[in-house]
């Protein structure tokens, strides 16, 4: 089946750090990729997302590269603050004719200090 | 309140007891969804509704009720809680789950606790 791995946290950084949470798949075919970012005390909200190989996505100064060859969807940035302090959650989506039904990595704590 | 909005926000309850989570949204998308979080197992699927009066079951459906007779509503029932069924539930629409882009929503989510 499909599924998501991610590093686990929580991920502790200085400001101004550079920041990378790993993430790779498993899937039959060809899915689509997205990080979602939750702040605390707040449901998720998509970040970015990408929907072929070697496909950027970004959004706020993180980015993301669609990698096939090595089932890889890692987030980044240059310059974390203390406000990108969060969870964060690599999913898949594969269209199967079952609906929009996305899986979810086990999400990644980010704690960024002054 | 526009978009997605999820009652109650916080819910103790006991053992037995029938529960039912409420979401409603304003945008008439035709997609929804709940999905329940636990540390260690990010976020499941418990069922998801395509349309109005269209349900199907997730990847954790056992224990859970839905129902979906108007589209802006999507109740989530647990009609005999468990403590197993303690967590954070969040509720999700999309406006059209056909394209490989689409995006889901969230809602604030409501913290279960069942004694």
């Amino acid at each position: 089946g499909n599924s998501v791995t991610q590093m686990e946290g929580p991920v502790t950084l200085s400001e101004e750090a550079f920041l990378t949470i790993n993430c790779t798949y498993t899937a039959t075919g060809y899915p689509s990729l997205f990080w979602y970012v939750q702040y605390p005390g707040e449901g998720l909200q998509l970040l970015l997302k990408a929907t072929k190989a070697d496909d950027k996505g970004s959004n706020k100064g993180f980015e993301a590269t669609y990698r096939k060859e090595t089932t890889s969807f890692h987030l980044e940035k240059g310059s974390v603050q203390v406000s990108d302090s969060a969870v964060y959650f690599c999913a898949l989506y594969i269209l199967t004719g079952g609906g929009n039904k996305l899986t979810f990595g086990t999400g990644t704590q980010l704690k960024v200090e002054l | 309140d526009t978009g997605i909005t999820q009652s109650p926000r916080y819910k103790i309850t006991e053992t037995g007891r029938q529960v039912t989570l409420m979401c409603h949204q304003t945008w008439s998308h035709s997609y929804m969804f709940w999905y329940r979080q636990d540390l260690g197992h990010g976020l499941r699927l418990i069922y998801y509704s395509a349309a109005a009066d269209i349900t199907d079951k997730g990847e954790v459906p056992d224990g859970y009720v839905v129902s979906r007779s108007k589209t802006e509503n999507f109740p989530l029932t647990l009609e005999s809680a468990t403590r197993s069924q303690t967590s954070v539930y969040f509720c999700a629409t999309s406006f059209f789950a056909g394209a490989s882009t689409d995006t889901q929503y969230f809602g604030p989510g409501t913290r279960l606790t069942v004694l």
